[in-house]
């Protein structure tokens, strides 16, 4: 079975900590992105990757920064976290060329105090 | 401004009838659309889509229908059951474009026993 694994389901932070969020996917997918969902905004892209070491801002990247040294491995930084990103994170990854292919990850529902 | 708009947050509706999600889109360029279900806690999940040459498309319980004049396309599940209770995203991309789908905010189904 095809996943998208997010290393934590739950974290809780303190405002200042510097964070990662890790994502692995095991389907050798061209495409990972980062998105994060909040109550009444929906789903909102913050950086997207094409390939290894490459990566483009999303909609929102302010106070994020992000990682892809290998194929499989994206991870999203926040470098120095705010209340305001407390939410949940969503990783997702898909194929080159498809537009349709989006696996998600369970996401992580990240609290910063 | 919002390109992709799900104007109802929330549906409730009996067990055993229909529901009828709906979506409006602003881009012209827009020729892919998709549907995500997405439980608390889970990721979304891909449940159906349509390309723009296209005004029908049924897998199961669920039809999409595409309204291009209308810039306006609808998710129907019938017959609906409780277990479809969840958050549906609405999901346009245009594919002479970057591809990457601009979401909605998603309308919250419940569906009761």
């Amino acid at each position: 079975d095809v996943k998208v694994t997010q290393s934590s389901r739950y974290l809780v932070k303190r405002t200042g900590e510097k964070v990662f969020l890790e994502c692995v996917q095991d389907m050798d997918h061209e495409n990972m992105f980062w998105y994060r969902q909040d109550p009444g905004l929906g789903l909102r892209l913050i950086y997207f990757s094409y390939d290894v070491k490459m990566k483009e801002k999303g909609d929102i990247p302010e106070g994020y920064s992000v990682s892809r040294e290998k194929k499989e491995r994206f991870s999203l930084i926040l470098e120095s976290a705010s209340t305001n990103q407390t939410s949940m994170y969503l990783c997702a990854s898909t194929q080159q060329g498809l537009i349709y292919g989006y696996t998600f990850g369970s996401g992580t529902r990240l609290t910063v105090v | 401004d919002q390109q992709v708009k799900q104007n109802s947050p929330s549906l409730s509706v009996q067990e055993g009838r229909i529901s009828i999600l709906n979506c409006d889109y602003t881009n012209s360029m827009f020729d892919y659309f998709l549907w995500y279900k997405k439980y608390p806690a889970e990721g979304p999940t891909f449940l159906i889509s349509i390309s723009s040459i296209k005004d029908k498309n049924e897998d199961g319980r669920f039809t999409v229908f595409l309204n291009k004049s209308a810039k306006h396309l609808s998710l129907h599940i019938v017959p609906s059951q409780p277990g479809d209770s969840a958050v549906y995203f609405c999901a346009a991309s245009a594919s002479g474009g970057s591809y990457i789908p601009t979401f909605g905010r998603g309308t919250s189904l419940i569906v009761h026993p």
